[in-house]
């Protein structure tokens, strides 16, 4: 129940192209849901962040889909550049309560100049 | 201002060896978690300290052990290594009330047990 599924393990986009990531989660008490990027020998930085009572959030070229009869969320970037090359994680906590992220396993974006 | 800090980047021991491995919060946090992440793997809670005592712990056997000081910094020690450990222990503070908003990852400690 802790748990939180990511896929695709990796993806490859073309420059300009769209990138699609989704997460699926079991607790339904999870109430917060960040996405991370994380370059590598860097820690992890919070991308964009969503609660379950909206169904998308727009910062920039970064949108968060949540679905909450579905328990899934995703992470889409509109016009993808090179820079965004990248590992991202979904996570799942709770706002209040039990304050631990739970991550997904991570996908590994590379965008093709 | 200064982000989450931590120290050392890298770090070699070998097995059984115990390791102590430190975190500076960002500026006006009070809060910090520790996380371990594995090659290829997502970050897995350890604990979080707050006022200087462990809130939460996750599934991480007593071998992982911590502390914060009263300037909210924190030490994460682990005894008796295993080769499993090897990973990148991450840092993260946040200002308590926030609830689980505004969490700030350090770049990491890299252990690596030989």
């Amino acid at each position: 129940q802790q748990q939180v599924k990511q896929s695709p393990q990796s993806l490859i986009v073309q420059k300009g192209g769209i990138s699609i990531i989704n997460c699926a989660y079991e607790n339904t008490a999870f109430d917060y849901f960040p996405w991370y990027q994380q370059f590598p020998g860097k820690g992890p930085a919070l991308l964009i962040a969503i609660r379950p009572d909206v169904s998308e959030k727009k910062e920039g070229r970064f949108t968060i889909s949540f679905n909450k009869s579905a328990k899934q969320f995703s992470l889409h970037i509109m016009d993808s550049q090179p820079g965004d090359s990248a590992t991202y994680f979904c996570a799942a906590s709770m706002a209040s309560g039990t304050y631990k992220y739970i991550f997904g396993t991570g996908t590994r974006l590379k965008v093709l100049a | 201002d200064a982000g989450v800090t931590q120290s050392p980047t890298h770090l070699i021991k070998t097995r059984g060896q115990q390791v102590t491995l430190r975190c500076s919060p960002k500026s006006g946090h009070d809060t910090v978690s520790w996380y371990q992440q594995a090659l290829g793997q997502g970050p897995q809670f350890i604990f979080q300290y707050y006022e200087e005592e462990e809130r939460q712990r996750g599934n991480f056997p007593d071998r992982f052990s911590g502390h914060q000081f009263p300037n909210y910094s924190s030490e994460l020690n682990v005894n008796a290594l295993l080769l499993g450990d090897s990973a990148l222990y991450l840092c993260a503070s946040s200002l308590s009330g926030a609830g689980n908003y505004g969490y700030t990852f350090g770049s990491g400690t890299r252990l690596t047990v030989v």
